[in-house]
């Protein structure tokens, strides 16, 4: 399977606690999104990656959210201290070098208990 | 505040109908996109339409986009019950940014 593939797929977790979610994307894309979805709505941007480079964040990315592309293919995003108002799905794209096709995954499920 | 509006929010219909949705912003966009998710799955992009006007056929799916690149439709003939999903709208500027509506549920019985 090339898709893009996130993990875990659930995580369920108590108020406080940090979590880390890891997005591998397709190989050779070089760009990388991350997206935030609540019940009812479309995905929410969080943050971008060109490469390794963190391009731009969302305002929505409160300092207790942190993403990072180390070698411009994985990444992760962290969420440390969490709320119950983290509770989402949060989604992975990523995007070839030329062309704005975005390839989503599965997503990960947070539950903030 | 919502850039992208998606219209109706949610439609269930019989299958074998014909429906259209809608896509409207007050900005103008580079491109737009349709993606259909169903639960518990990502996105997965269905057409993009980047020329003002341009009309897109994919089997029994059209998608047009607004002469001003504001707005677009999604019209599904014969609906089939495989068609139910959540089906979102993205406007893409400059090729890296994307912003999506709030989607349309679709619920096609049998």
């Amino acid at each position: 399977d090339t898709g893009v593939s996130q993990n875990p797929r659930h995580k369920i977790t108590k108020r406080g606690q940090n979590v880390t979610f890891r997005c591998d994307p397709i190989s050779e894309h070089n760009r990388l999104y991350w997206y935030r979805q609540t019940l009812g709505q479309g995905p929410e941007f969080l943050t971008y990656f060109q490469n390794e480079a963190q391009l731009e964040k969302s305002r929505l990315l409160s300092d207790r959210f942190s993403a990072e592309r180390p070698k411009g293919s994985f990444s992760t995003l962290e969420i440390q201290r969490t709320e119950q108002g983290d509770s989402a799905m949060y989604l992975c794209a990523s995007s070839p070098r030329t062309g704005n096709e975005q390839f989503f995954g599965p997503g990960t499920r947070l539950t903030v208990l | 505040t919502q850039l992208l509006e998606q219209s109706p929010q949610f439609l269930s219909i019989q299958e074998g109908e014909n429906l259209t949705v809608y896509c409207n912003s007050s900005s103008v966009f580079s491109s737009l996109q349709w993606y259909r998710q169903e639960p518990g799955e990502g996105p997965v992009l269905l057409v993009t339409v980047v020329t003002g006007g341009e009309v897109k056929k994919l089997k029994r799916l059209t998608f047009q986009f607004g002469d001003a690149r504001k707005d677009s439709s999604l019209h599904i003939t014969a609906a089939q019950p495989g068609d139910t999903g959540l089906y979102l709208c993205a406007g893409v500027w400059y090729g890296q940014n994307f912003v999506f509506g709030p989607g349309t549920r679709l619920s096609v019985l049998p």
